[in-house]
């Protein structure tokens, strides 16, 4: 198994474009978890997925943060408009119990 | 008290010392444990599970302490190549509470 595949492993954009990151879980693993890191407040559950149904996106920091999760094999997250603010590593993870979580090496986000 | 705690760090340790942290936790229907090790500008990656039992990998054990809510993680005769952020995860009894991590604790170990 060639493990979480996130893409890109870099971007950098400027303030007001539209961000979109992918990623594809492990096969088999029913949950899917977006992250976000910053050196000041750790790692941040933004929003999950199990079996493809958001569960809980109470960590989405706003309207312009959205996930999609259209098949078991695929997860967007999109920012529109982003901000300076969203800059960031976004981590995919997948999960399943009692395997814990597989992350993806993640996005490094830079928004100028 | 916080979700899941962890205390910052850095620590500083010299190569070959013994080091432990811990992590607590709130929620007391708190189901499994893990540790995880976050290398600079990587991925967490799991480092191992923590069973009631206490469980050992090597020179790291991990254990579970459900009276006082928390779990450690003990480091014995450290190596350069330690030197990362280990972050602890709780993992809820109900499937629909929320998975929290740990901010992590720096550990540097020194020459």
């Amino acid at each position: 198994d060639a493990g979480v595949i996130q893409s890109p492993r870099h971007e950098v954009t400027e303030m007001g474009q539209e961000v979109t990151l992918r990623c594809k879980p492990i096969s088999g693993h029913n949950s899917l978890f977006w992250y976000r890191q910053t050196m000041m407040r750790g790692l941040e559950l933004l929003i999950y997925f199990n079996n493809n149904v958001p569960i809980d996106d109470s960590g989405m920091p706003e309207d312009r943060f959205s996930a999609k999760m259209p098949n078991a094999s695929f997860s967007t997250l999109k920012i529109q408009p982003s901000e300076p603010r969203d800059s960031a590593v976004y981590f995919c993870a997948s999960f399943q119990y009692g395997y814990g979580y597989t992350f993806g090496s993640g996005t490094r986000l830079t928004v100028v | 008290r916080k979700e899941v705690e962890q205390d910052p760090g850095p620590f500083n340790v010299p190569e070959g010392a013994t080091v432990a942290f811990n992590c607590t936790y709130s929620n007391s229907a708190s189901q499994s444990f893990f540790w995880y090790r976050q290398d600079c500008r990587k991925e967490p990656k799991l480092l191992m599970s923590v069973y009631s039992s206490g469980n050992e990998d090597g020179r790291f054990t991990a254990q579970l302490n459900r009276a006082s809510q928390y779990i450690s993680l003990l480091i014995r005769d450290s190596k350069l190549s330690d030197s990362a952020t280990y972050l602890c995860v709780v993992i809820p009894a109900r499937r629909d509470d929320k998975i929290i991590f740990g901010k992590g604790t720096r550990l540097h170990i020194l020459p």
